[in-house]
């Protein structure tokens, strides 16, 4: 069975510092890995997707990078701002099932 | 354009009453999903639909949830004889068909935040 673990749970940081949040999976037979933001009493909103065949992707400020032999991805923030507040989740498509199995994610607080 | 929408927003029901939460996905996502979103639980898959083909119903906890599908567009998603537990927000999702060993992006909805007192 399939486990996603994010470390830290929570996280505060101070305005403009780079931050790096962690994803684990127990089991590297993946389509994909998604990274999600989720806004207080909000729905998630898709930041990045990486394939199961590639090792990162990038969007503005935000990087997603992809080991599937060491069952882990990374999301960079650069340059944090207090908008970037939010709880970020991690998910991974499985193989063979047509579903996102998630992480309890990484609640972010950007402190000005 | 339009993303998915959901409704109710937020629903309160009494324990054993019946609710129905409604889904609208992207206009051309074949593929729809629905998620549940409870406190100590994380986010949990329930059941997937894709075009005309059987669903995936595995994720659904107890018989007392069931969802359907018209015409390959809106979903409902049922719970009969509601209990506390049944308490959360419910997510759905929606996607372009998925190939082979290509997973596309999912887009979710709002959420319906079900409250059962």
């Amino acid at each position: 069975k399939q486990e996603v673990t994010q470390i830290p749970a929570a996280l505060s940081v101070p305005e403009g510092e780079n931050l790096v949040l962690n994803c684990s999976f127990t089991d590297s037979a993946i389509y994909n890995l998604q990274w999600f933001r989720q806004d207080p009493g909000k729905g998630l909103t898709s930041l990045l997707l990486i394939q199961s065949s590639q090792r990162e992707q990038t969007s503005g400020r935000l990087n997603a990078s992809l080991d599937k032999s060491s069952g882990r991805s990374t999301l960079y923030i650069a340059a944090s701002q207090p908008g970037d507040s939010a709880t970020y989740l991690c998910a991974v498509g499985i193989q063979g099932a047509q579903k996102l199995v998630f992480g309890q994610g990484t609640r972010l607080t950007i402190n000005p | 354009g339009a993303g998915v929408s959901q409704s109710p927003s937020n629903k309160v029901t009494e324990k054993g009453k019946d609710v129905e939460l409604r889904c609208d996905p992207i206009s051309g996502h074949t593929a729809l999903y629905w998620y549940r979103q409870s406190l100590g639980q994380g986010l949990e898959f329930l059941i997937y639909f894709q075009g005309n083909s059987a669903p995936d119903k595995s994720g659904l906890p107890s018989d007392r949830f069931s969802a359907e599908r018209t015409g390959g567009s809106v979903s409902t998603l049922t719970i009969q004889r509601t209990q506390q537990e049944d308490s959360a927000v419910y997510l759905c999702a929606s996607s372009l068909r998925s190939w082979g060993l290509t997973f596309y992006e999912q887009y979710f909805g709002p959420g319906t935040r079900l409250t059962v007192t």
